[in-house]
């Protein structure tokens, strides 16, 4: 079956503006999680999503970062007002069960901020 | 604040040897431990996910052992072939499935 998508699969953006990454999950899994991997912080996690809900958004480091999930199926991470430091693979992933379950990932969204 | 960390950064090995990654992390108190490859310009392919409550997990010529108490697992690949190259991340999981991240062994073996 389907994999988890995501797009774009690269984005070159100039820094201020805003920029939208969208994550497909595999459909029927209802937890959802954005990670971001960067050459100086190696990959680290950013938001999880439980259906709609976002039970943990321990990682999002700043509040230019958002993400929502519509309809317990596609989720969209928002990045306000892109910094330099922003710059870095997005990855997203789901998994079929709350705890003790293995996460499917995505191909990642390469995001360059200029 | 848990930590995860994995010796070596990186290895090269000629190809049939077999070979042992190590990862290690500070708070015992895990749900799991998975294992992943992850090849160049590409996203994360799990490899093996061991629960708290196990002590090892097997596939094909992968073998992922776990000891919480001290905080540690390896992965051990036998007969290793040039297909194996790739960075393999170990990751632990708590109550959420939060995975924490170690840094990675890049691994090259050599025809």
């Amino acid at each position: 079956g389907a994999g988890v998508s995501q797009s774009p699969s690269n984005k070159v953006t100039e820094k201020g503006k805003d920029v939208e990454l969208r994550c497909d999950p595999i459909s029927g899994h209802t937890a959802l999680y954005w990670y971001r991997q960067s050459l100086g912080q190696g990959l680290e996690f950013l938001i999880y999503f439980q259906g709609n809900s976002a039970p943990d958004k321990s990682g999002l480091p700043s509040d230019r970062f958002s993400a929502e999930r519509t309809g317990g199926s596609v989720s969209t991470l928002t990045i306000q007002r892109t910094q330099q430091e922003d710059s870095a693979v997005y990855l997203c992933a789901s998994s079929s069960a709350r705890v003790v379950e293995t996460q499917y990932f995505g191909p990642g969204t390469r995001l360059l901020v200029l | 604040k848990q930590e995860v960390t994995q010796i070596p950064a990186a290895l090269s090995v000629p190809e049939g040897e077999n070979l042992v990654l190590n990862c290690s992390f500070t708070d015992s108190a895990i749900y799991n431990l998975q294992w992943f490859r992850q090849d160049p310009g590409k996203g994360l392919t799990s490899l093996l996910l061991i629960q708290s409550s196990q002590r090892e997990q097997t596939s094909g010529r992968l073998n992922a052992s776990l000891d919480k108490s001290s905080g540690r697992s390896t992965l051990y690949i036998a007969a290793s072939q040039p297909g194996d190259s790739a960075t393999y991340l170990c990751a632990v999981g708590g109550a959420t499935n939060k995975l924490i991240f170690g840094t990675g062994t890049l691994l090259a073996v050599q025809p």
